[in-house]
């Protein structure tokens, strides 16, 4: 049971490039959710999705996309890397009827250059 | 507008002693609370929650109190111990609002505690 996996653990862009932040989850969980955590402002939500083909914004969703094609995979897509998105990326996915929140990935370390 | 909030960043405290780690919220809409728990390089995961039914919910050495008309929450671990030197994150959600309302939620900045031997 690999609970919830991102990929990758560490990457460096240039201002400009886009990419990827892969999530899965193996736990059948309806829920699923991308957080950024940036030193002194805690785990801010970026978006979330309570089920495959429903996603929603969180408080800082701009520069990010998301969608949710399987119950599994939740993928993150920066567009335009800026800067300001230099953070660490936690994925996180629950059951609907869950009184333990969410499970939260390892994490992903982005710096953009 | 932060909307759960962790006023101390960091508290020290002797091994054994207790630790009271604190939270509050301005949205009353809330009314499911969790505390996580995060090492260095790693994922935060789960440590204890409570339903705004109750005003108390223990777990081990951790409790956590909830006064929803000071919209405030805190967690007490007693004994504390050095594995337990961690940030703490506080989290709400409004879970019984309905809707997609349990999808989303709401963390504060975190308390980074410190446990000497």
């Amino acid at each position: 049971n690999a609970g919830v996996t991102q990929t990758p653990k560490f990457q460096v862009l240039k201002t400009g490039q886009s990419m990827t932040l892969q999530c899965a989850q193996d736990m059948n969980h309806e829920y699923m959710s991308w957080y950024r955590q940036d030193p002194g402002m805690g785990l801010r939500l970026i978006h979330y999705s309570v089920g495959a083909g429903i996603t929603d914004q969180g408080e800082v969703p701009n520069g990010y996309n998301v969608s949710r094609s399987t119950t599994e995979d939740f993928p993150l897509r920066l567009l335009s890397a800026a800067p300001s998105q230099t953070s660490v990326y936690f994925c996180a996915s629950s059951h609907r009827d869950s009184n333990y929140g969410y499970t939260f990935g390892s994490g992903t370390r982005l710096t953009v250059v | 507008d932060q909307q759960v909030k962790q006023n101390s960043p960091s508290l020290s405290v002797q091994e054994g002693r207790i630790s009271i780690l604190n939270c509050d919220y301005t949205n009353s809409m809330f009314d499911y609370f969790l505390w996580y728990k995060k090492y260095p390089a790693e994922g935060p995961t789960f440590l204890i929650s409570i339903s705004s039914i109750k005003d108390k919910n223990e777990d081990g050495r951790f409790t956590v109190f909830l006064n929803k008309s000071a919209k405030h929450l805190s967690l007490h671990i007693v004994p504390s111990q050095p594995g337990d030197s961690a940030v703490y994150f506080c989290a709400a959600s409004a879970r019984f609002a309905g809707g997609t309302s349990y999808g989303k939620l709401t963390f504060g900045q975190g308390t980074i505690l410190t446990v000497h031997p």
